[in-house]
């Protein structure tokens, strides 16, 4: 099974920051990575597929990057609602896998 | 405008069984795969199985296989996911999500459900 490590686990930020989460995969997926944010009690919502391809509706405050074993997830500038937690996952192959989540808190 | 809504949730005994069903709306239902996901309390998102557009084809996590099977039924809208011998730890909202591709499986989930929270204990 592919292995996704998600860091850091939590960070505290601030309105207006630029934030960036790091995905690690265990071995290489090429692009077969997908972003997703939950809220509390709340379904998650899928924001970026193929690594770097927004879903639609998606704000361009979010962007993706990276290929082979190495991904990033950036937001450009925090607002109140993108306090939440994100998870990857890798699509490569089964089993489907996720990363263990970041929560993004508010400093 | 998609939508599933998930059901069938509830309190059950270990080693028993249920049947969770998810209604779908707003989109080709039976051209797309789809998937079952899950998050236990408090933890992380777990993927469970997958199905393709026309059932011919299922996936499934380790944790679950022998023991839970994905279906649908293309002319009722629906998917469902029928869980035998429970465990505690199987304990969990369960999400139904679409799969991105169409006619073939991407594997990729771009829509989620609400969730329907299993809860095994005796």
């Amino acid at each position: 099974d592919i292995q996704m490590t998600q860091s850091p686990s939590s960070l505290s930020a601030s309105v207006g920051d630029r934030v960036t989460i790091t995905c690690r995969a265990s071995q290489g997926i090429s692009n077969y990575l997908a972003w997703f944010q939950q809220k509390p009690g709340k379904a998650p919502k899928s924001l970026i597929y193929a690594a770097s391809s927004l879903q639609s509706g998606v704000p361009s405050k979010f962007s993706g990057s990276g290929s082979g074993t190495d991904f990033t997830l950036t937001i450009s500038s925090l607002q109140p609602e993108d306090f939440a937690t994100y998870y990857c996952q890798q699509y490569k192959s089964y089993p489907l896998t996720f990363g263990g989540g970041t929560k993004v808190e508010i400093k | 405008q998609v939508q599933l809504v998930e059901s069938g949730g509830g309190v059950v005994q270990p080693g028993r069984s249920l049947r969770l069903s998810c209604a779908a709306s707003g989109f080709t239902f039976s051209i797309f795969g789809m998937h079952w996901v899950r998050q236990a309390p408090g933890k992380g998102l777990e993927w469970v199985a997958l199905i393709s557009y026309d059932g011919g084809a299922e996936y499934y996590a380790d944790s679950v296989k022998g023991r839970f099977t994905i279906s649908r039924d293309n002319s009722k809208n629906t998917l469902y996911l029928q869980m035998s011998s429970l465990r505690p730890e199987d304990t969990a909202v369960y999400y139904c999500a679409k799969d991105r591709g169409s006619h073939w499986l991407v594997r990729l989930v771009d829509y989620w459900g609400q969730g329907t929270l299993v809860t095994v204990s005796s």
